[in-house]
């Protein structure tokens, strides 16, 4: 079985500020760890995904995410957050089935 | 390309009445799963149809919720009789065959009063 945690429910930033949102996972295999991003009154979508190879792993908005395994954390992280970053993040992770299994989110507000 | 499709987007109904969500996939996406957020909870899986037939269905909370995917397209899930405690937003998601991304609808907010 999988577990994550993300530690911050909710993180205030300012704009242009640099922001970290925190993942730690528990499993027994080799997993697969996502992050999904919901912005108000939208979907969940897909930001990034780590299922091998290179541990930094980038989207096309600006966010990385770093697979460390003896940490156990998928850590997101922007140099420089802007406005429209307001959402909700889950960092999720999948085992050998397809199931993903999501943490509890955190709330980014980027204030002017 | 269309994304994934829920409706109703709300549904307001009273303890005891039934409620049927639908979910239509990305077409060709062989993989469909349901997942429920309970207000202040993580999002939950409930379960996994390959085509039409259920793989996975260990996250259905009880026998009154029903999940169907007749033909291997869209899908349904019937909440019947309704209690407060199914209160929540319902997702569907869908995926390729073997893919590893999930693409998520938009999802449809149950309320039970």
């Amino acid at each position: 079985a999988q577990s994550v945690t993300q530690l911050d429910s909710q993180v205030p930033v300012f704009e242009e500020a640099p922001v970290e949102l925190r993942c730690n996972y528990s499993s027994s295999v080799s997993v697969y760890l996502f992050w999904y991003v919901q912005y108000p009154n939208q979907g969940l979508q897909l930001l990034l995904k780590y299922l091998s190879g290179s541990t930094l792993v980038e989207s096309i908005n600006g966010f990385e995410a770093e697979f460390n395994k003896s940490q156990t954390s998928f850590h997101l992280r922007k140099p420089s957050v802007h406005i429209s970053d307001t959402a909700e993040y889950f960092c999720a992770v999948r085992g050998s089935n397809y199931k993903l299994t999501f943490g509890k989110g955190t709330l980014l507000t980027v204030n002017p | 390309e269309a994304g994934v499709t829920q409706f109703p987007s709300h549904s307001v109904i009273e303890k005891g009445q039934t409620v049927t969500l639908r979910c239509d996939p990305i077409s060709g996406h062989d993989n469909l799963y349901w997942y429920r957020r309970v207000m202040g909870k993580e999002i939950k899986f409930l379960l996994h149809f390959v085509k039409e037939s259920k793989q996975d269905e260990s996250g259905m909370p009880n026998n009154r919720f029903l999940a169907e995917r007749t033909g291997g397209t869209y899908s349904t899930l019937k909440v019947q009789p309704a209690e407060l405690e199914d209160s929540g937003v319902y997702f569907c998601a869908s995926s390729l065959l073997g893919g590893f991304g999930q693409f998520f609808g938009p999802g449809t907010r149950l309320t039970v009063l």
